[in-house]
């Protein structure tokens, strides 16, 4: 099975810094990558699809990149309410799908 | 508005069954692949099973050996899940989810918001 492995576990930064989000497949998943934001308390919710495909409604200070192994979500000026657990997520075959072990991200 | 909602969790005993329901509103059920993930307290996200939109392809997790089986009703935009054996390990929110869009392999983009199982003595 492939392996999806997040970086760092968590993150603690200060309103508007640049904060990078690091997810590595153990095999090439070409760009079936998800990002999905979960606050505390709440339902996951869908970031980005496609490594790099905003979903609708999305605040464009979110941005993902990346194609085969190496993925990556910065959150260009981070605001107070993108407090939350991130995770990334494989989706190539329903066969087997793939969540990161999630990323905790906090104010300084 | 689209929506998932599940039911039929609860607390039930080591080696005990329970049910999950997911009624799903707004779009055309019938089109899209269903999926469920689970979340232990305090834990990540786990996929759980998958069924694609006539249900002839499904999908579980290798964790679940077996004990839990998914199925559909397009008729009555339903999805479920039929739990046995459940252990205590298979605490946490079960979440439906939707995988809508073009053909092939898409994200989850609709969630439920989660039904409870606790199985506990």
């Amino acid at each position: 099975d492939i392996q999806m492995t997040q970086s760092p576990s968590s993150l603690s930064a200060s309103v508007g810094d640049r904060v990078t989000i690091s997810c590595r497949a153990s095999q090439g998943i070409i760009n079936y990558l998800a990002w999905y934001q979960q606050k505390p308390g709440k339902v996951p919710k869908l970031l980005i699809y496609a490594a790099s495909t905003l979903q609708s409604g999305v605040p464009s200070r979110f941005s993902g990149s990346g194609s085969g192994t190496d993925f990556t979500l910065t959150i260009s000026s981070l605001h107070p309410e993108d407090v939350a657990t991130y995770y990334c997520q494989k989706y190539n075959s329903a066969l087997s799908i793939t969540f990161g072990q999630g990323t905790r991200l906090e104010i300084k | 508005e689209v929506q998932l909602v599940e039911s039929g969790g609860g607390l039930v005993k080591p080696g005990g069954s329970l049910r999950l329901s997911c009624a799903a509103s707004g779009f055309t059920f019938s089109y899209y692949t269903m999926h469920w993930v689970r979340q232990a307290p305090g834990k990540g996200l786990e996929w759980v099973s998958s069924i694609t939109s006539g249900g002839t392809y499904i999908y579980y997790a290798d964790s679940l050996k077996g004990r839990f089986t998914i199925s559909r009703d397009n008729a009555e935009n339903s999805l479920y899940l039929q739990m046995n054996s459940l252990r205590v390990e298979d605490t946490g929110v079960y979440y439906c989810a939707s995988a809508r869009g073009h053909v092939g392999p898409n994200p989850f983009d609709i969630w439920g918001q989660g039904t409870m199982v606790s199985v506990s003595s």
